[in-house]
Order: structure tokens, then C-alpha cells, then sequence
């Protein structure tokens, strides 16, 4: 069965910090995806990346970056240098290939101090 | 923006009374899901839907039912609204494993 743990439920760092924010999923497929989404406070759900299990590669986009390790089951979100505006709450999330459906974890809230 | 709307944004009912909330999109995309977002326990998956008259249940299906009769509208109700049932509802859509699209929510709260 498949299975995302996001074990922190909620962080809080102050502002320009770096802040890694931790999933480890389970799944019995060699094939799968995985995803992490931004709740804001206004409440809107926002895709921010989804990878493929045979991509391991560590994937940076501006302040984010990703960390994918098959061999932990983790996919690991960082921020650097944190800014007030990325205080939201973070889910991860995994799909099976085959399978229609998302699996999400319980997220992790993240407060960022000005 | 992915064309999905949800109606109604908000909504207040009493124990008993049945609910239907509506998700509508405009993309075409053959997958269409409803979540519920508590407190503590994240998205929960409630029912999908794979294509018209095509539907399945999630993990927290329980006194949820479900229709699509058409590609655009997925509907989700409530047979008998409790006060479990008092919720955030996400709806999204999906073309393929390329991820979710999530519509603005509706806030329901039974009294």
C-alpha cells in the first residue's frame, strides 16, 4: 500500500533561514511520482513539482530545491533563505504508475518570521 | 489558470439535509477527483471519477455519493449531512500522472 509521511508538522524559522522540510513515502512499485504542493493562507492548493522514480537527479528551482534518495524513500523540499511569503502549508505526495489517484501526506505547516 | 470552478464557496446546512457541491472545468481533462481537508489529517480522498458515468471510491467515500454525467461537471453530495462532514472540499483534475489541478475549495459547515 502506498503510504507519505510528512513527520514535521509544523516549523517555524525566521526569515533567511534555510528550513528542509522532510517526506518519506512507501510504495511497492518501481514506477511512481512524486509531488509536493504550497497551500498559502488564502487557502488555494499550488503545484509545484512532480518527478518520475527513475529521475533522481536534485532539482533547483530559484530559492527551492529538491532532494530525491530511492534508497531512504525521501523526498526532501528545501527553501533557502526563507521569506515571509513562503509561509504556507506544504504537502507531498506520491502516485503509483497505473494507478489514477494521488496519496497525500498530512503537511507541514510552515511559519516563516519576519 | 486551469479552468475549474467549484460552487458554492461557502455553505451552511443542518444535520439531515442533503448537499450537492459541483466541480466544473473547462480543460477537458478526463480525470476529475473530490478531497476533504480536516485538520490533522491532510487531503483525504472521497470519490473519482475516470470519465463520464466512470467513478470510484477514495478512502473516506462513507455517506458521499457521486455523479458525472458529463465530461465538465463532477458532482459530489451529501446524502444526509453530520457534523463529520464539516469540511474543506478540494475538487481536481488531472490529464494522465502531469499532477493536480485544485479548485479554489468549498467551505462546508454543518450545524
Amino acid at each position: 500500500a502506498q503510504k507519505v509521511t510528512q513527520a514535521q508538522t509544523e516549523i517555524s524559522v525566521v526569515e533567511k533561514e534555510d528550513v528542509t522540510l522532510d517526506c518519506v513515502y512507501e510504495t511497492r512499485d518501481t514506477t511512481y511520482y512524486l509531488f509536493w504542493y504550497k497551500q498559502p493562507p488564502s487557502g488555494e492548493l499550488v503545484f509545484l513539482i512532480r518527478r518520475n522514480s527513475f529521475d533522481e537527479q536534485n532539482e533547483i528551482s530559484g530559492r527551492y530545491s529538491w532532494n530525491f534518495q530511492k534508497s531512504t524513500s525521501s523526498f526532501n523540499f528545501t527553501i533557502t533563505a526563507s521569506q515571509v511569503v513562503d509561509s504556507a502549508v506544504y504537502f507531498c505526495a506520491l502516485s503509483e504508475a497505473g494507478d489514477d489517484k494521488i496519496i497525500f501526506g498530512k503537511g507541514t505547516r510552515l511559519h516563516i518570521l519576519p | 489558470d486551469a479552468g475549474i470552478t467549484q460552487s458554492p464557496r461557502h455553505k451552511v446546512t443542518e444535520t439531515g439535509t442533503p448537499v450537492t457541491l459541483r466541480c466544473h472545468q473547462t480543460e477537458n481533462h478526463r480525470y476529475m477527483y473530490w478531497y476533504r481537508q480536516d485538520p490533522g489529517h491532510g487531503l483525504r480522498l472521497i470519490h473519482y471519477s475516470y470519465g463520464v458515468k466512470d467513478t470510484d471510491k477514495g478512502e473516506v467515500s462513507d455517506g458521499y455519493s457521486v455523479s458525472r454525467s458529463k465530461t465538465e461537471d463532477f458532482l459530489l453530495t451529501l446524502e444526509s449531512a453530520t457534523s463529520s462532514q464539516t469540511s474543506v472540499y478540494f475538487c481536481a483534475i488531472s490529464e494522465a500522472q502531469n499532477g493536480y489541478t485544485f479548485g479554489s475549495g468549498t467551505r462546508l459547515t454543518v450545524v
